[in-house]
Parts: C-alpha cells; sequence; structure tokens
C-alpha cells in the first residue's frame, strides 16, 4: 500500500527555519516524481515544486523559487520541504504527493495528511 | 503561467442531481488536466487524470471531458457524501503545474 507519512504540526517565529518531511512506503521511492501543495488558510491549492528523488532534478514555481528548498534522501524514502527564514505569510497546510507518470507533468495519485506550519510573533 | 479558471465557485444541490464544474484554461493544454476532491479536513484526491481517464477506486458517478482550453467535470446523481471542494490541475507546460481556483459543491 502506497502511503506518505508527513511530519507533525510546527509553530515557529518568524525569521526561524524549518525542515518538514514526508516519509513514503509501499513503492519505489527514487521512480516517483514527489510534489509539494501549499494551502493557505481557507483558500485553494498552488502547487510548489517537484523532485525526482533518483537524481534529485528538481522544478520550482516562480512563485516559490529561491523561498523554499526541496530536496530528498533516497536511503530513507523521504522527502523534505524547507525554510530558511520564514515569515508570517508562510502560515499554510503543506501536502506532499506522488507524481503519477515518469515526467514532472503528472498528476498526483497519493497525498499526505498535509503539515499545518503556523508563524506567528 | 498557464491560468485555470473554473466556474461556478460554488453550486449548492440536491441528491441525484447532476452536477457539471468547468474548468478553462488560459491556453491550450491538450488533455493535460485533472481533477481532485477535498473534503473540509482531508487531503485531495484524485478523480479523473488527462481529461478523462477514471480512477481505480472512484465512483463510477464522476467522469470527466474535454481537451484544449476547455474541460468538464460531471457528477451523475450526486450524493451526501460527494459534498467537498472540487479543484482542477494542468501539468502541460513548464513550471507552475497550475490548480483551478475550487468549486465549493454543497449538498441542499
Amino acid at each position: 500500500e502506497v502511503q506518505l507519512v508527513q511530519s507533525g504540526a510546527e509553530v515557529k517565529k518568524p525569521g526561524e527555519s524549518l525542515k518538514i518531511s514526508c516519509r513514503a512506503s509501499g513503492y519505489s521511492f527514487a521512480a516517483y516524481w514527489i510534489g509539494w501543495v501549499r494551502q493557505m488558510p481557507g483558500k485553494g491549492l498552488e502547487w510548489m515544486g517537484i523532485i525526482y528523488p533518483a537524481d534529485s532534478d528538481t522544478r520550482y514555481s516562480p512563485s516559490f523559487q529561491g523561498q523554499v528548498t526541496i530536496s530528498a534522501d533516497k536511503s530513507i524514502s523521504t522527502a523534505y520541504l524547507q525554510w530558511s527564514s520564514l515569515k508570517a505569510s508562510d502560515t499554510a497546510m503543506y501536502y506532499c504527493a506522488r507524481g503519477d507518470g515518469s515526467y514532472y507533468t503528472t498528476p498526483f495519485d497519493y497525498w499526505g495528511q498535509g503539515t499545518l506550519v503556523t508563524v506567528s510573533s | 503561467e498557464i491560468v485555470l479558471t473554473q466556474s461556478p465557485d460554488f453550486q449548492s444541490v440536491t441528491p441525484k442531481e447532476k452536477v457539471t464544474i468547468t474548468c478553462r484554461a488560459s491556453q491550450s493544454i491538450g488533455s493535460s488536466l485533472h481533477w481532485y476532491q477535498q473534503k473540509p479536513d482531508q487531503s485531495p484526491k484524485l478523480l479523473i487524470k488527462f481529461a478523462s481517464q477514471s480512477i481505480s477506486g472512484v465512483p463510477s458517478r464522476f467522469s470527466g471531458s474535454g481537451s484544449g482550453t476547455d474541460f468538464t467535470l460531471t457528477i451523475n446523481s450526486l450524493e451526501a457524501e460527494d459534498a467537498a471542494t472540487y479543484y482542477c490541475h494542468q501539468s502541460s507546460s513548464l513550471p507552475p503545474l497550475t490548480f483551478g481556483g475550487g468549486t465549493k459543491v454543497e449538498i441542499k
């Protein structure tokens, strides 16, 4: 059974750093793209970026390029999303999701449960 | 960036009614359009991929159609459990692979 299990909720202050995780099981982690999707409170879904764990090929949305870093460790089947300096506007639910196909232009067929990040002074 | 415009934003529907949600792309995306369902406090769930391809385990009352710039998600004979927000998502172009703004379906 394919599963994506995300790390728990975080409460941080502006300016702090953060790395959240997404641990995959039930399939060959390196062979499928993993993407990250943001959902701000009461709002819609935003595609942030995606990584291919086999070779760490990463594509970012221009809106998030330079604001976050996506990475993956195929040895432990885990993808990461990190910030070096959080802002209050980063408060949101963040989902990881598996790409269905062999290229990054793919729908997401499995989703993690989400990680709520709250940034407040 | 390709913009996806969904309509309507909100729909209140009685059970067994047919629901139609449209998604218009700002430029042609072939059939690279997917539909998701998100229930309150849940993760999104893939319903339809590549405009009309069904997904294993998704009830057959959900169907998709369209190509190019105009796409439709149809829910035949709506059930109470279908109350959710529905999103379209395009995977045609260079990043970002955008989502539509969502359509909230409420059961009367």
